[in-house]
């Protein structure tokens, strides 16, 4: 059974950099099928695809944030990682790992973790 | 703004049909096969519901179905259930530059 495990500080200061990992388990984290992305929603509001990162070492981003996000990719230990610099309470938000597959389609998520932006 | 355009909220009794359109332009919807929805009750992460448009994944009711005209695509739930209400989002594929886009979430409630 796959299982995606966020995890990373719950409070980020105004300015500084949001920092979480994706550890992977029970799944292939080698497969060229599948992308391991990161997914924001909110508090009571919709879902935002940050980017996504694929076994080939390629990498894709929401050009709305690219200038901001750094996704990478540690598949000794099945983890993906995601910084997002510079950050405002805008970026106050639950932040889910998800696997991807050709087409967009987000076929598992992770629980999913609240990242709040206050000093 | 979301790039994908869903309607804020639907409704239905037990047992009718709903529907629940997801609009978007030619650089989305409209230019790929790559549309999915996705269902998210309070609390919890989404579950994937309808891919490649029409696809339903292991375990999903075939009371939820869905389809594709130009650029709006359409998520259609028969013989509505008491654990249905939740809110519903589009996804669809956007190329190589935006690449993934959702909409902003339908709220259905089951009267």
């Amino acid at each position: 059974q796959l299982q995606l495990q966020e995890s990373g500080p719950g409070l980020v200061k105004p300015s500084e950099t949001l920092s979480l990992t994706c550890t992977v388990s029970g799944d292939s984290f080698s497969s060229n099928t599948y992308y391991w992305g990161w997914i924001r929603q909110p508090p009571g509001k919709g879902l935002e695809w940050i980017g996504s990162f694929h076994y080939s070492g390629n990498t894709y981003h929401n050009p709305s944030l690219k200038s901001r996000v750094t996704i990478s990719a540690d598949t000794s230990k099945n983890q993906v990682s995601l910084k997002l610099n510079s950050v405002t309470a805008a970026d106050t938000a639950i932040y889910y790992c998800a696997r991807q597959m050709e087409g967009a389609t987000t076929d598992y998520w992770g629980q999913g973790t609240l990242v709040t932006v206050s000093s | 703004q979301s790039a994908l355009t869903q309607p804020r909220s639907v409704s239905g009794s037990p047992g009718q049909s709903v529907t629940i359109s997801c609009t978007g332009a030619s650089s989305d919807v409209g230019g790929y096969n790559y549309v999915s929805w996705y269902q998210q009750h309070p609390g919890k992460a989404p579950k994937l519901m309808i891919y490649d448009v029409t696809k339903r994944p292991s375990g999903v009711p075939d009371r939820f179905s869905g389809s594709k005209s130009y650029n709006t695509a359409s998520l259609t739930i028969s013989g509505l259930q008491a654990e249905d209400e939740a809110d519903y989002y589009c996804c669809s594929y956007a190329g190589s530059y935006t690449v993934v886009v959702f909409g902003g979430g339908t709220k259905l409630t089951v009267l």
